[in-house]
């Protein structure tokens, strides 16, 4: 199983919003609804940011949303701030009942 | 609150093996599957496989197939992750998470750092 691809970073200005996309096959993202989200700062453990596609655990900031069309996921922050400089990850249920995680985005604020 | 507690950093030689644990607490032990996921240095998130810690049964993704052991005590409500014919490429974080449902992955264990060096 391929991780899945996303690209390597993403920049934006404070207060705009910037979409990382996260592509898969038939076999992951196009066929099940269990994309979820992470992100990462340096030496911390991943935090959940958005799962089945685009429901926000609870304590996660509004301004971050997901959404899926065929085999690709996105993650959109809008409003950008500075704590959202982080690394982000994709990953997603596949058709051999495990799981793969993207390639990792790294989210600049300029 | 629900916490998964890891054991210590570890530095084991090539051709050894290591057995990392990942404790809970503040739920019911067989409500979450628990998930190894593993970060090599410089590198990104890899999956490694999962434990139902009702049943014990596993899936573990195909290139850890027969070098990797998944197994938990519900006595102790830990699960553990077992690797052997350690190489300097599994160097690397590992953590555990916990899934109460399909695809939500948390909460997350804070880590564990595995050195494999001669």
């Amino acid at each position: 199983q391929s991780a899945l691809t996303q690209p390597a970073s993403v920049s934006g200005s404070p207060g705009q919003s910037i979409t990382i996309s996260c592509t898969g096959t038939s076999s992951d993202i196009a066929s099940y609804n269990y994309v979820s989200w992470f992100q990462q700062h340096p030496g911390k453990a991943p935090k959940l940011m958005i799962y089945e596609v685009s429901n926000r655990p609870s304590g996660v900031s509004y301004r971050f949303s997901g959404s899926k069309s065929g085999n690709t996921a996105s993650l959109t922050i809008s409003g950008l701030q500075a704590e959202d400089e982080a690394d982000y990850y994709c990953t997603s249920y596949t058709s051999s009942t495990t799981y793969v995680f993207g390639t990792g985005t790294k989210v600049t604020v300029l | 609150q629900v916490q998964l507690v890891q054991s210590g950093a570890e530095v084991k030689k090539p051709g050894g093996s290591v057995k990392v644990s990942c404790k809970a607490s503040g739920y019911t032990f067989t409500d979450y599957y628990f998930h190894w996921v593993r970060q090599a240095p410089g590198q990104g998130l890899e999956w490694m496989g999962w434990i139902n810690p009702h049943s014990g049964g596993t899936i573990s993704a195909q290139k850890f197939q027969g070098r990797v052991t998944l197994t938990r005590d519900t006595s102790i409500s830990t699960a553990y992750l077992e690797v052997t014919s350690l190489r300097s490429d599994d160097t690397a974080v590992y953590f555990c998470v916990g899934t109460r449902y399909e695809g939500r992955f948390d909460p997350w264990g804070q880590g564990t750092r595995v050195t494999v060096s001669s």
